[in-house]
This record gives structure tokens, C-alpha cells and sequence, in this order.
């Protein structure tokens, strides 16, 4: 079965900067989401990522998809406390609309 | 915009009670799916249904059952509540998967959550 590792688990910024979480899978990526998610809550989702090389933006968050590398990046750019939650990728799992999620990165952005 | 939306935020029940979280979407997606999201493990997927009455197992069905009697609407159900059942529930749904190369799903849409405590 397919995995997803996140990294890191866990990240501490000071408003400003920029921060990058990677996610790694076990096997071929097809198509590759991201989602944020505040405490407590649901997941909102950013953006799907379809092809190697690809990329997209939403506000100053950027994805990219490394089709080779079987990995994917997300890029935060000049960091608020908006942005502060927890970030998790999923990935299309190969069954019937089946996604295998990531465990998450917890972003805080300090003032 | 895609709404999920469930019954309760918040929910405590005693063990061996029958605990029902209701989803319902507004979107006429075909897809809908019952998730359980645990401190270091991540998202689990319990259930899906891809049509109504329709249902399939996921990852962890064990300890729980489904329903879908309409389109918008998605139960869970937990027969016997126990307290290794404590968790959030994330219910998720999406439109019926259209192929574009060899992508196979769409997009799934998550309602807000309910934190269920077992004592």
C-alpha cells in the first residue's frame, strides 16, 4: 500500500519568513493534493497536483509536483499567522477514489 | 462552494451506546466517505459509498456500519460505542472520478469534524 511521508512533522517560523514541507510517497505519484487544516476543524482544500513538473499557486502558497523524486513540495512565502495549522498531502491510493493522506505538518508562525 | 456539514461538533457518549454522526452535502456529489483522524496516524477511512445504498469497506470498518438512504446524506454508525473510539470524525465527499491521464479521483471535500468522546 501506498505511504506518505511528511516533512517535518513540525515547524516554528516567525512571521515573514519563508518555509517549505516536502511529501514523500512510497510509490508513483498520480495525482496529489493539499489540504490545510486548523485546529479542531476540517480540512480546506488548497490544491491538486496531476502531472510531474507541475505547479501551482493559491495566494503565496506554491506546490509542485517532482514525478521522479515521487515528491511534492509546498512553499509558503513571507509567512502570517493565517497560514498557521496543520498541512497534509493525500495522494490518489490507486483504488476507487481512494487517497492515502500524509500525517500532517504543524505549521505556527510566531508575530 | 462545495458545503459538507455534520450533526455535531462535539459529542460524549458512554460505552456500549448506539452513537449515530450524520453528513449531509449539497453539492449532488456521488461519492461520500467516513474518515477518523488520530494523533499520529493520520486520516483513516473507515467507509465510503458511491451511490446510494451503496457501500464499501475501508481501512478500519471493524467496530462500525454505514447508511445512505439519500443521495446528501451519509450516516455512521457506531453499534456499540467503546473507548478506543474516542476521535474526531471527518466526513469527506466528491464527484463521481473523471479520468484525466491516470488520475482517478476527484477532489474530496471535508465537513468541519465531530470530536467524539467515549468514557
Amino acid at each position: 500500500s501506498q505511504e506518505l511521508e511528511q516533512s517535518p512533522q513540525s515547524l516554528i517560523v516567525q512571521e515573514g519568513k519563508n518555509l517549505t514541507i516536502n511529501c514523500t510517497s512510497s510509490k508513483t505519484l498520480y495525482g496529489l493534493y493539499w489540504y490545510k487544516q486548523k485546529y479542531g476543524e476540517g480540512l480546506i482544500f488548497l490544491m491538486m497536483l496531476q502531472k510531474g513538473g507541475e505547479e501551482k499557486s493559491h495566494e503565496k502558497i506554491t506546490a509542485k509536483l517532482d514525478e521522479k523524486k515521487q515528491q511534492s513540495s509546498l512553499h509558503i512565502t513571507a509567512s502570517q499567522p493565517s497560514h498557521a495549522g496543520i498541512y497534509l498531502c493525500g495522494a490518489d491510493a490507486g483504488g476507487y477514489q481512494k487517497v492515502t493522506f500524509g500525517t500532517g505538518t504543524k505549521l505556527q508562525v510566531i508575530p | 462552494d462545495v458545503k459538507v456539514t455534520q450533526s455535531s461538533r462535539y459529542l460524549v457518549k458512554r460505552t456500549g451506546e448506539k452513537v449515530f454522526l450524520e453528513c449531509v452535502q449539497d453539492m449532488d456529489h456521488e461519492n461520500m466517505f467516513w474518515y477518523r483522524q488520530d494523533p499520529g496516524l493520520g486520516l483513516r477511512l473507515i467507509y465510503f459509498s458511491y451511490d446510494v445504498k451503496m457501500k464499501e469497506k475501508g481501512d478500519i470498518p471493524e467496530g462500525y456500519s454505514v447508511s445512505r438512504e439519500k443521495k446528501e446524506r451519509f450516516s455512521l454508525i457506531l453499534e456499540s460505542a467503546s473507548t478506543n473510539q474516542t476521535s474526531m470524525y471527518l466526513c469527506a465527499s466528491s464527484l463521481a472520478p473523471k479520468y484525466s491521464g491516470r488520475v482517478s479521483t476527484d477532489t474530496q471535500y471535508f465537513g468541519p469534524g465531530t470530536r467524539l468522546t467515549v468514557l
